[in-house]
């Protein structure tokens, strides 16, 4: 399966400021997602970055905080924008796997941990 | 939207016990995918159910794609403490490209 190289693992920002987080996957793949997980929550979906076109964003997110770039096939970075200590969470990327001996499924790479102070 | 219900939310077992948990929802999903997270970890895919009726194990778990397509379970058989963690269902909405749904996840501590 896709492997993922998430970056920075883990930042304490002070508010106000804001962080850029970067992606990068190991093969070529068309559709790229972004996660939050606030403490002790499920995963829920920022946005879907396809590469040549501007993000979709799902309910409650906006371009404004949360602007991507897809640059290719393999990159994608979230920022986090004018940040607050409500916007403290966990921060993941995650691919669509379409390798049939890996079966089909969703890799996530292994998260930022923001901490907004 | 659509939303999974996932139970239990938390369990306490004894190491060498099974688990079992599940996830049901009332619209039908194509794919059924089940996630393990550890602390300070991105969710790491356990198994994945392509097909109504589906039976799929991995090692010690075991996963049911439910017949209806709406719903699936996950049991983890002779529990030992590395099997600490959140376990989060997926499902994958019919109808085009649409994301994953998740469940709230259930979180399992094993008492050695």
């Amino acid at each position: 399966s896709a492997v993922i190289s998430q970056k920075p693992s883990r930042d304490i920002c002070q508010r106000g400021t804001s962080l850029t987080i970067q992606c990068q996957v190991d093969s070529q793949v068309t559709m790229m997602f972004w996660y939050r997980q606030q403490p002790g929550q499920s995963l829920t979906l920022i946005a879907t970055a396809n590469q040549g076109s501007e993000a979709t964003y799902e309910s409650g997110f906006v371009i404004d905080k949360f602007p991507i770039s897809r640059p290719n096939l393999t990159f994608s970075t979230l920022t986090v924008s004018n940040m607050s200590p409500e916007d403290s969470s966990i921060y993941l990327c995650s691919v669509e796997d379409t390798d049939p001996s890996a079966g089909l499924g969703y890799t996530f790479g292994s998260g930022t941990r923001l901490t907004v102070v | 939207g659509q939303q999974l219900n996932q139970s239990p939310q938390s369990m306490f077992i004894q190491e060498g016990e099974d688990v079992s948990m599940n996830c049901t929802s009332s619209s039908i999903f194509n794919t059924w995918l089940w996630y393990k997270q550890d602390p300070g970890e991105g969710p790491v895919l356990l198994i994945a159910l392509y097909k109504a009726g589906e039976l799929t194990s991995n090692g010690r778990l075991t996963a049911q794609f439910g017949i209806t397509r709406k719903d699936s379970f996950l049991n983890i058989s002779a529990s030992i403490p590395s099997d600490v963690g959140i376990y989060f269902c997926a499902g994958q909405p019919p109808l085009g490209y649409t994301p994953l749904v998740f469940g709230k996840g259930t979180r399992l501590s094993v008492i050695a």
